[in-house]
């Protein structure tokens, strides 16, 4: 069975300052993990994935994840906020090397930037 | 290149009735999956459909039912309306068994309200 956890159910940050959503992850095989964006009334976005490639993995709008095994863990970071980063985040693992089965997700860590 | 699209938006029913939600995958894709989404939890798995068969499903009743035909587009039916449906339900588009190009988009949801 594949799970995760995610640890912060809100987060808030300023402006220009780093963000840190965490993530811990248990999978019977080597996991395929994504973090998805959902913005309000929004549809969901992928950020990034990792599919056993490096383990730093870059997504879009300057987010990036590192894959630590040891740690089970996929935290998701950016260095400098912006107001249009506030959504909700889901972590989401996959069973299947690319994702392409079913996607188990988190409960989502909301998000909020403040000026 | 056209993404995920969904309709209806917004639906509202009554305990009871039925109801037909539907899905046309991202061009080039050829899997579907739907997922239900409550409010304020992330998604869970329905199921996913692949060459007009349901190949795998989560631990939803078989009041939820799909279909999907040979231009890939899938519909989700819902029988015997509770209350506890109401949510967004979410249908994700990908291509299978093409390493790298397994990665589910989704579209932007159609929300269900059960009165």
């Amino acid at each position: 069975a594949q799970s995760v956890t995610q640890l912060d159910s809100h987060v808030s940050v300023s402006e220009g300052t780093p963000v840190l959503l965490r993530c811990n992850y248990s999978s019977s095989y080597s996991p395929s993990l994504f973090w998805y964006v959902q913005h309000p009334n929004k549809g969901l976005q992928l950020l990034l994935k990792y599919t056993s490639a490096a383990t730093l993995v870059k997504g879009i709008n300057g987010f990036e994840a590192e894959f630590k095994k040891s740690e089970t863990s996929f935290h998701l970071t950016k260095p400098s906020a912006h107001m249009s980063d506030a959504a909700e985040y889901f972590c989401v693992v996959s069973d299947t090397p690319g994702g392409g089965n079913k996607l188990t997700f988190g409960t989502g860590t909301q998000l909020k930037v403040e000026l | 290149d056209a993404g995920v699209t969904q309709s209806p938006t917004h639906l509202i029913k009554t305990r009871g009735q039925q109801v037909t939600l539907r899905c046309s995958p991202k061009s080039g894709h050829d899997t579907v999956s739907w997922y239900q989404q409550a409010l304020g939890q992330g998604p869970q798995f329905i199921f996913q459909y692949y060459e007009e068969e349901e190949r795998q499903r989560g631990n939803f009743p078989d009041r939820f039912s799909g279909h999907q035909f040979p231009n890939y587009s899938s519909e989700l039916n819902v029988n015997a309306l509770l209350l506890g449906d109401s949510a967004l339900y979410l249908c994700a588009s990908s291509l299978r068994g093409v390493r790298g190009r397994e990665t589910q988009y989704f579209g932007p949801g159609t929300r269900l309200l059960v009165l």
